[in-house]
């Protein structure tokens, strides 16, 4: 039968307040990272990336940290918008392709 | 501006029937990727090509197909497609090989598959 996917994690956030988006990822010898922002209706898109040499990035009004120890990453939106609503995917690279997590529903409350 | 673009946004289809997914990209990447999207699953790599001919397994191919005639051009088949094989499909397309390039994916918006 048709496959049922499982209930996607969801975060809901006061307009103004900083977002924290978290993800676990898998393979230790992955090297490089990146987030992507996926908007109804839309394909994901690319936020900001960071390399396994790296344990900080920022970009504007975004900031990414990497913790290789625990094998975390983290995606921190400062002064959250209603434009910032959407599902927010991490991925990694490892040999030859890139693996996406599950993804996390971003909610902005006005 | 760069663009990937698939043929359909929404597709219905019974099961048995063959299924033809085209995705076209107008940046001359060597990389193009096909993604199958389901809620709570994040996205799961189907097949890429990184060069015309050329076709790798990702991690869910049983039931699909490829095909990458032209650099530009890459298409996903379901030879006879199933219910479980509803879901959003998505092509992605880099230039990133060999160290050099850009790591960045850039996707289509999707094409919603429903198996009747």
């Amino acid at each position: 039968g048709e496959s049922v996917g499982l209930h996607l994690p969801t975060l809901s956030v006061q307009e103004g307040d900083n977002s924290i988006i978290n993800c676990a990822y898998s393979n230790s010898a992955s090297d490089y990272f990146i987030w992507y922002k996926q908007e109804s209706g839309k394909g994901p898109q690319f936020i900001i990336d960071i390399r396994s040499n790296m344990d900080k990035r920022q970009g504007q009004r975004v900031t990414v940290l990497l913790n290789k120890t625990v094998k975390h990453l983290s995606l921190q939106i400062a002064a959250t918008q209603p434009g910032d609503s959407a599902v927010y995917f991490c991925a990694e690279r490892g040999y030859q392709k890139v693996t996406f997590g599950t993804g996390t529903k971003l909610q902005v409350i006005p | 501006d760069v663009k990937v673009t698939q043929s359909s946004r929404y597709l219905v289809k019974r099961t048995g029937e063959k299924v033809f997914l085209e995705c076209v990209q107008d940046m001359d990447h060597e990389n193009m990727f096909w993604y199958r999207q389901d809620p709570g699953l994040g996205l799961r790599l189907i097949y890429f090509s990184y060069d015309v001919k050329m076709k790798e397994k990702g991690d869910i191919p049983e039931g699909y197909s490829v095909s990458r005639e032209k650099k530009e051009r890459f298409s996903l088949i379901l030879e006879s497609a199933s219910t479980n094989q509803t879901s959003m499909y998505l092509c992605a397309s880099s230039s990133y090989q060999n160290g050099v390039g850009n790591e960045k994916l850039f996707f289509g918006s999707g094409t919603q598959l429903s198996v009747l």
